[in-house]
């Protein structure tokens, strides 16, 4: 059945090091996103895509980067740059024209 | 700075009664906003939309009132059931920066037997 995918669940890395989260639609949704949710805080947008081979930065992008080959598939990568990467990740996809998206169930990452 | 900005961070309402939830924001661009609802360790799901050429949304147990003058929104559940019980996000986007959603910080709801 249709859905997103985002892998894995739970993550813990150590400071310093790149980590990458993986986010994998098959709605055959041109846009997808990257949220990242803080304790008390609503959803931040870190970056978006409206379609393959491009993609803008959200509010919060610095110490992040991402990519979109395939229509499929929005990984986000959490640099060393970015100061403090403990949180809930939320990837999201929408169709065109459509102002709701679908979002998956999180990836909780942990930097020790 | 906050945008969007949801003041109640949690609501306690008994079973069968209305669920209000509000949401106010700052932004006079915005023209479309979301309610989103939230079970703990999942996404959220949307629940429903308003554009601002409306007032009133309406989809079954759920209506969202828009008072652009006021930069006001809100969420009445009538009834509320067991199952509303979770943490319900406001967003709001503007046309011309579509897909960049700004969420509130979310109200969580318990509804009690």
């Amino acid at each position: 059945d249709g859905g997103i995918t985002q892998s894995p669940k739970y993550l813990f890395r150590k400071e310093g090091q790149n980590v990458t989260l993986s986010c994998e639609q098959n709605l055959n949704h041109d846009a997808m996103y990257w949220y990242r949710q803080d304790p008390g805080q609503g959803l931040r947008l870190i970056y978006y895509s409206q379609i393959v081979n491009d993609f803008q930065k959200g509010d919060i992008a610095e110490g992040y980067s991402v990519s979109r080959e395939k229509k499929e598939s929005f990984p986000l990568t959490v640099t060393s740059a970015q100061k403090n990467p403990t949180a809930f990740y939320l990837c999201a996809s929408s169709m065109t024209g459509k102002v709701f998206a679908f979002f998956g169930q999180g990836t909780r990452l942990t930097v020790v | 700075d906050q945008q969007v900005k949801q003041n109640s961070p949690s609501l306690s309402v008994q079973e069968g009664r209305i669920s209000i939830l509000n949401c106010d924001y700052t932004n006079s661009m915005f023209d479309y906003f979301l309610w989103y609802k939230k079970y703990p360790a999942e996404g959220p799901t949307f629940l429903i939309s308003i554009s601002s050429i409306k007032d009133k949304n309406e989809d079954g147990r759920f209506t969202v009132f828009l008072n652009k003058s006021a930069k006001h929104l809100s969420l009445h559940i009538v009834p509320s059931q067991p199952g509303d019980s979770a943490v319900y996000f406001c967003a709001a986007m503007a046309t011309d920066s579509w897909g960049k959603f700004q969420f509130g910080a979310g109200t969580q709801v318990v509804v009690t037997p």
